[in-house]
């Protein structure tokens, strides 16, 4: 239950703040994911970083921006954000050459007010 | 790009009974296809999956069977126990990209 961390794991937020959402993994994977999880919706691919680079960037509004400093860190830094965002965002971090099973962290609760 | 349809929403069936959750895929170039586990303020964890070459596999009370023709792929539990209430999502995607495109969830409860 702790390869995959995440803090903080609530944040109410307003649409003026800027915060940052943190995920660590102590799994030694090389890829990690930032997902959004909705009431009655997929989760939602935002961003996936592989070898720290970003690969793949599912046509997110700008005010969400990913950084990966290293391959066991994953930020995503939140602006000027909107009720809508409010959502469980959830990390999660792979090893690409051992199959594909992805290990997600506990989440972040996030409320826009 | 992949596209991901899973039935029901939700599954209400009796403990001891079987339960089946039904996910279709787009993508003809899709080849490997995991099975996810949520628990109530959890984090989804992988339960099984199935890669393209198999038709069927099995772990203990779970299966999941795959046609490729059709495009569409199943979890069966059987025996159903209190524990294994919780959202199930299938996904889907190929061999080389590490993106996962997720189904919408099946909400299971076992009635005692």
């Amino acid at each position: 239950e702790t390869g995959v961390t995440q803090t903080p794991r609530h944040l109410v937020m307003g649409m003026t703040n800027k915060k940052s959402l943190k995920c660590e993994q102590h799994l030694g994977h090389n890829a990690m994911y930032w997902y959004k999880q909705s009431a009655k919706k997929p989760l939602e691919l935002m961003f996936v970083y592989s070898l720290e680079e970003r690969v793949e960037n599912n046509s997110v509004p700008s005010r969400f921006s990913p950084e990966c400093p290293n391959s066991s860190h994953l930020f995503l830094h939140l602006h000027t954000l909107q009720p809508e965002d409010s959502a469980l965002y959830l990390c999660a971090s792979s090893q690409e050459d051992r199959g594909h099973e992805q290990y997600f962290g506990p989440g972040t609760r996030l409320t826009v007010t | 790009g992949e596209n991901v349809e899973q039935h029901p929403s939700t599954l209400s069936v009796q403990e001891g009974d079987s339960a089946v959750i039904k996910c279709t895929y787009s993508d003809s170039a899709s080849n490997y296809f995991p099975w996810y586990k949520q628990e109530l303020g959890k984090r989804p964890q992988l339960i099984i999956d199935i890669r393209s070459n198999v038709g069927e596999k099995k772990d203990q009370r779970i299966a999941v069977t795959l046609n490729k023709t059709a495009k569409h792929f199943s979890l069966h539990i059987t025996e159903t126990q209190p524990e294994d209430s919780a959202v199930y999502f299938c996904a889907a995607t190929s061999f080389g990209n590490e993106k996962l495109t997720f189904g919408t969830g099946t909400r299971l409860t076992i009635i005692p």
